[in-house]
């Protein structure tokens, strides 16, 4: 099964905002309402930042939005903040007993 | 305080087996399912393989062929990887992740496993 399509890259200066976008298909994002979102920052082990594509736990900020529409998930990070520069990673499960990951998305905070 | 522990990783030659073990506290562990993830150097996440809570329901990527065997011992609350027939390309850090939510909401540090000769 391939992995979710993730852009490589996204930028954004302090106070905007990006979405970045995470595209599969009928059998994963469009067929799930299981969509989560991770931030991983280098060395450091993943944060669940979005699960079921639009809540957030506790503690995670709510400049931190996820959405979806058919087969594409995306998250929004509103007000950027140096913090957020990071690699966000999407996930969803997927048919047949099958959970997938995204390639990942660096994001930077010019 | 809740934290997953993984140990065991190290250098293995390829064609040899590891066993990677992730020691859980500060929730009902056996009450979670559990999922390992890995990320080779550089790379991005990769799902390995997910296990309900009684280890009776186990998940696994296609790529792995029967080579690696998620397991758990709920009396000592305790997640563990068998992996054999190794490759190269099998060198990634593996994290331990609790499920919850529909997603993985608490991971571990980390245990590297290398491949090499």
């Amino acid at each position: 099964q391939s992995a979710l399509t993730q852009p490589p890259s996204a930028s954004g200066s302090p106070g905007q905002s990006v979405t970045i976008s995470c595209t599969g298909t009928s059998g994963d994002v469009g067929g799930y309402d299981y969509v989560s979102w991770y931030q991983q920052y280098p060395g450091k082990a993943p944060k669940l930042m979005i699960y079921e594509v639009t809540k957030r736990p506790s503690g995670v900020p709510d400049r931190f939005s996820g959405s979806k529409s058919a087969n594409t998930a995306s998250l929004t990070v509103s007000g950027l903040q140096a913090e957020d520069e990071a690699v966000y990673y999407c996930s969803s499960y997927a048919a047949y007993k099958k959970l997938l990951f995204g390639g990942g998305t660096k994001l930077t905070v010019l | 305080e809740v934290q997953l522990v993984e140990s065991g990783g190290g250098l293995v030659q390829p064609g040899g087996s590891r066993r990677v073990s992730c020691a859980v506290s500060g929730f009902m562990f056996r009450s979670h399912w559990m999922t390992w993830v890995r990320q080779a150097p550089g790379k991005g996440l990769e799902w390995v393989a997910s296990i309900n809570p009684d280890g009776g329901d186990t998940w696994y990527g296609d790529y792995l062929k029967g080579r690696f065997t998620i397991s758990r011992d709920n009396a000592k609350n305790s997640l563990y990887l068998q992996m054999n027939s190794l490759r190269v390309e099998d060198t990634a850090v593996y994290y331990c992740t609790r499920d919850n939510l529909n997603a993985r909401d608490l991971w571990g540090q980390g245990t590297l496993v290398t491949v090499s000769s």
